[in-house]
């Protein structure tokens, strides 16, 4: 999976406010998403594994849904707080190249 | 706290040097990849052990040479580096090959490297 968009590239928001990002991917060969959240001096950590068309997950605040005929997965952060604050990467796998690739990632800043 | 360990956190070595960065998990995962990170850019696969043995090579430059001395440890030998090399090392680990489809990757901290 060669053409994975991630949007919007950066995102400046309250805290409080409620958000969502969006990855965009090819829907051939698709075989599952993962998301992971990056902050700063940190290693990124793997949010959720998404395999199925209307996969819908929840942590806490932060949700995803998945839609793999159109090729589209939403992130979804609900009345988002300063520790938020990180890039948020999408990472699909297609059964051909078995291969994390991430996207160029959505880098979130809540302000308090 | 990472589960994946990584060694050195820093390392500067100039272009005739040879080093090596060195990873190591104790979580069981049998796929062990490698990953460099420029600024601002998103993670890029270098390489990917899958069961110790090396699966994908991403056209890496023969400079890399990656080890995989046994399940729980991953090594990247460095020779010849130029500047541009300047990156951070991420290793990471899955639970099994990179097609399972549910088994993220769990990062180490990285290796800053600086070629001087």
């Amino acid at each position: 999976i060669l053409n994975v968009e991630q949007s919007p590239q950066s995102l400046h928001v309250q805290e409080g406010d409620s958000t969502n990002f969006t990855c965009s991917f090819p829907s051939s060969n698709f075989y599952a998403l993962h998301w992971y959240r990056w902050e700063t001096a940190k290693s990124p950590e793997a949010l959720f594994v998404m395999t199925l068309n209307g996969d819908e997950k929840k942590k806490g605040r932060i949700s995803a849904t998945l839609n793999t005929k159109e090729g589209y997965s939403y992130l979804y952060i609900k009345g988002s707080q300063p520790e938020d604050s990180a890039t948020y990467l999408c990472a699909p796998l297609n059964t051909g190249g078995f291969k994390t690739i991430f996207g160029a990632g959505t880098r979130l800043f809540v302000k308090a | 706290d990472t589960e994946v360990t990584q060694t050195p956190k820093h390392l500067v070595m100039g272009m005739t040097n040879k080093k090596s960065l060195k990873c190591e998990q104790h979580m069981g995962h049998r796929a062990m990849y490698w990953y460099k990170q420029k600024a601002k850019k998103p993670p890029e696969l270098m390489f990917v052990y899958s069961y110790e043995k090396l699966s994908i090579n991403e056209s890496v430059p023969s400079r890399f040479s990656p080890e995989c001395p046994n399940s729980s440890l991953l090594n990247l030998h460095l020779h010849a580096l130029q500047p541009e090399d300047s990156a951070l090392y991420l290793c990471a680990s899955s639970q099994g090959s990179q097609g399972q489809k549910n088994s993220p990757l769990h990062f180490g901290n990285g290796t800053r490297l600086t070629v001087t």
